[in-house]
Order: structure tokens, then sequence, then C-alpha cells
């Protein structure tokens, strides 16, 4: 059974730093790329950034691009999100999700966290 | 990038109906475009895969169709469980977008 879970989350001032860990377990961790998707509380969807299974290719949504990386260590089956310098506008709810196909560069989400929470204020 | 109008923003109907959304690419992405459903409080639920592909354990009476620039999510006889909230999700390359979400509400 396929389980993402998300931590790391909370309250953080305007201008610091948080890194989110996606726990998986239920599959091929390392077969598969992995994205971090945010949700404004009561708004839409908005893609974050993407890391493919073998590390060679990382995207980031332009909101983010220079302040937040994404990584993973396939030993642990776990992704992270280092989110630096952080503003107002990124507090949402952090989710992973995983890739539909093995091997993909650029496919849908068939599998997400129940995700983390991040807030942004002084 | 790819931007994704969908339509309508929310509409209303009843347990039986057969409702339809709509989601427009502002390019054509051929038939790469997925369907999430969304209740409140919950991850978002891959419904539909590649336009027209149901992914498995999703019930029948959800349908996808379309191609190009223009897609449609249809949900026949509407159950009391499809009361969510609707994304269309282009999946041509990067970045990746999300249409603005379609609440079906009673």
């Amino acid at each position: 059974q396929v389980q993402l879970v998300e931590s790391g989350g909370g309250v953080v001032q305007p201008g610091g730093s948080l890194i989110l860990s996606c726990a998986t377990s239920g599959f091929t961790f390392n077969s598969y790329g992995m994205h971090w998707v945010r949700q404004t509380p009561g708004k839409g969807l908005e893609w974050v950034a993407f890391l493919s299974y073998d590390e060679t290719n990382k995207y980031y949504a332009d909101s983010v691009k220079g302040r937040f990386t994404i990584s993973r260590d396939n030993s642990k089956k776990t992704l992270y999100l280092q989110m630096n310098s952080l503003r107002p506008e990124d507090t949402a709810l952090y989710y992973c999700a995983k890739d539909l196909y093995t091997n993909a560069w650029a496919v849908p989400c068939d599998y997400w966290g129940q995700g983390t929470l991040v807030t942004v204020s002084s | 990038d790819i931007q994704m109008t969908q339509s309508p923003s929310t509409l209303s109907a009843s347990v039986g109906d057969r409702v339809t959304i709509t989601c427009r690419a502002s390019q054509s992405i051929s038939s790469w475009l997925a369907w999430y459903q969304q209740k409140p409080g919950k991850a978002p639920n891959l419904l539909i895969y590649k336009a027209s592909s149901l992914k498995s354990g999703v019930p029948s009476r959800f349908s996808g169709s379309g191609s190009g620039t223009e897609f449609t999510l249809t949900i026949n006889s509407l159950q009391p469980d499809d009361f969510a909230t609707y994304y269309c999700q282009p999946y041509t390359g990067y970045p990746l977008t999300f249409g603005q979400g379609t609440k079906v509400e009673i």
C-alpha cells in the first residue's frame, strides 16, 4: 500500500527557512519522479517542484526558483524540500506526490500525501 | 507556460444529474491532460489521465474526452460522494499547471 507522509511544516518568520520531508513506502521509490505541490487555504493547487527518479532532472515553479531546493534520498525513500527566504505568500499546505509512471518525465501524480502546513508570518 | 481556463468555477447539481466540466488550454496539449477530484480536507485524487483514460478503481460514471485545446470531464448520474472540487492539469512539460478548479455543490 502506497503511503506518503509529509512532515516539517510549522510557523516561520519572513526570511526564515524550513525543511519539509516526505517519507514514502509501498512502492519502488527510486523508480519514480516526485513532486511538491502546494495549496493556499481555500484556494487552488500550485505545482512547486519536481525531481526525477535518478535526480538528473529538477524543475521549479518561477515563484520559488532560487529559494527552494528539492532533493531525495533513495536509500531512505524520502523526498525533501529545503525552503529559504520564505515569504508570507509561501503560506500553504504542502503536498508531496508520486509520478503515475516509472522513469517518466512529465506525468500526472497518482498518490499524494496528506500535506504539511507552512505558515510564514511575523 | 500553458494556461488552463476551467469552467464553470462553481456548479450546482443534484444527485442523479449528468455534470460536465470544461478545460481549455492556451495552446495544444494533444491528449496530455489529467483530471483530479479533491474533497475538503483531503489530498487530490487522480481520476483520469491522457484525457480519457480512467485510473484503476475510479467509478465508470466518470469519463473524460477531448484533445488539442478543449477537454471535458463528465460525471454521469452524480452521486453524493462526487460533491467535491475538480481540477484539470496539462502535462506536456514544466512548469506544470492546474486549472482554477470547479466546485460541484448541491
